[in-house]
């Protein structure tokens, strides 16, 4: 099973400002199997990217993935307020898919 | 535009089974995996279980398999989530969620709204 660590566990941002969030993967994680997904309290997570880099559909420009192997980014630029969540990586490479723990982006 | 709706959650004792279900509509059912996925109270996400388009294959989390049946009806529309033997870590909001492959696993490009199962005694 391939665990998904992120980090860091907590983040605390004003709005305008531009944050970095890491997902690193217990082993390699084949094609670029990594998924992002943004979860506002008491809603279903909503996809952001897939292939590491992907954007889904909707998603504005200011969300970029990066990254491949074991070690993937989350870039958001310009923090709006409506981007203050949980955000979490998926792996999708390989049974059983496996969540990282998740990363919370709170107004500071 | 796709619509996911879950239902059949509710609060079991330990030990006991619930069947859940998720009606999808605006897509073409039958041409897509679909998986089920959890989230205890106020802790992260946990995948449980996915089924090919044409239910051929399922694949489970270790922490279900043996106890959860993951099936589908492409002539209703509906996937189900069939839970025996409940331990109260059972305990979640469980989300069923569209695969945008059909055949392989891949991630979940939509998500229905979620509905709780409580296991207590």
């Amino acid at each position: 099973e391939i665990v998904l660590t992120q980090s860091p566990g907590t983040l605390s941002l004003s709005p305008g400002e531009t944050v970095t969030l890491f997902c690193r993967a217990s082993q390699s994680v084949g094609s670029s199997s990594l998924a992002w997904y943004q979860q506002k309290p008491g809603q279903a997570p909503r996809l952001l990217m897939y292939g590491a880099s992907s954007r889904a559909t909707a998603i504005p420009d200011r969300f970029i993935g990066g990254g491949s192997g074991s070690d993937f980014t989350l870039t958001i630029s310009r923090l709006e307020p409506e981007d203050f969540a949980v955000y979490y990586c998926l792996h999708y490479g390989n049974s059983p898919l496996t969540f990282g723990g998740g990363t919370k982006v709170d107004i500071k | 535009q796709v619509q996911l709706v879950e239902s059949g959650g509710g609060v079991v004792q330990p030990g006991g089974s619930l069947r859940l279900s998720c009606a999808a509509s605006g897509f073409t059912f039958r041409n897509y995996g679909m998986h089920w996925v959890r989230q205890a109270p106020g802790k992260g996400l946990e995948w449980v279980a996915f089924m090919r388009y044409d239910g051929s294959n399922k694949y489970y989390a270790d922490s279900v398999k043996g106890r959860f049946t993951i099936t589908r009806d492409n002539s209703k529309n509906t996937v189900y989530l069939q839970m025996n033997s409940l331990r109260p870590e059972d305990t979640a909001v469980y989300y069923c969620a569209k695969d945008p492959n059909g055949y392989n696993w891949s991630y979940m490009d939509y998500w229905g709204q979620g509905t709780l199962v409580t296991v207590s005694p």
